[in-house]
């Protein structure tokens, strides 16, 4: 069965600095998202994306924060300025249409830690 | 806005006991609902949905029944496993014009003991 693909599995990165995400979703899938997980939290939303454009964001998605798929498989997000707060496991997902039955598929996920 | 509400776990049981995990909702319209599973050091995993009401959702032994007059998704089975030990969501989302966000509960560790 197909599967969605992150890297790294987990990153360290120093505060202030710049870290990419990286996503391969299911080759036929044409929407793609982020969430986050905080050790121990709920999952959150933080944006969704689709034919090259943000469908939609959380207030978490801030400026710092960014998303591109460069080419015709990866799908990536960047976070710049990094903040003790970004610690997460970062998972992304994605489906082939934007139908509310339609389940997301989701990636093992990157554990990012800040210090 | 959307929002899913779960019993807090964790939840310990013996092998072959009956599980229940309560999940309710509050959303616009008509939702799908979903319960996504998460075994230590995985991802989430899909395990079951419902997209209209009075729909059943199964997989593995687990059930759950969209329940529009109460709001609720509650999910249970008969008889756990220690493998069915890990952290369950409920889930739901609304689809929207480009996008499709879930939005999930805050997670109930199951524990499952021999």
């Amino acid at each position: 069965e197909p599967e969605v693909t992150q890297t790294p599995s987990h990153q360290v990165t120093q505060m202030g600095q710049e870290v990419i995400l990286r996503c391969v979703p299911i080759s036929n899938h044409l929407y793609f998202y982020w969430y986050r997980q905080i050790l121990g939290q709920k999952v959150e939303f933080l944006v969704s994306f689709y034919n090259n454009e943000i469908s939609e964001k959380s207030e978490i998605f801030d400026d710092r924060f960014s998303v591109e798929r460069p080419d015709g498989s990866n799908f990536t997000l960047k976070i710049r300025s990094t903040k003790l707060e970004d610690s997460a496991m970062y998972f992304c997902a994605s489906t082939k249409t934007t139908q509310g039955d339609q389940p997301q598929h989701f990636g093992d996920g990157t554990r990012l830690s800040i210090l | 806005g959307n929002s899913v509400t779960q019993m807090e776990g964790p939840v310990t049981l013996s092998e072959e006991a009956f599980l229940t995990i309560n999940c309710t909702y509050t959303a616009t319209g008509y939702p799908s609902l979903f319960w996504y599973v998460q075994y230590p050091g995985e991802g989430l995993q899909l395990l079951l949905k419902a997209t209209k009401a009075d729909d059943k959702g199964s997989n593995k032994g687990f059930e759950a029944t969209y329940r529009k007059e109460t709001t609720s998704f509650h999910l249970e089975k008969g008889s756990v496993q220690v493998s069915d030990s890990a952290v369950y969501f409920c889930a739901l989302s609304s689809a929207r014009g480009g996008g499709n966000k879930l939005t999930f509960g805050t997670g109930t560790q199951l524990k499952v003991e021999l």
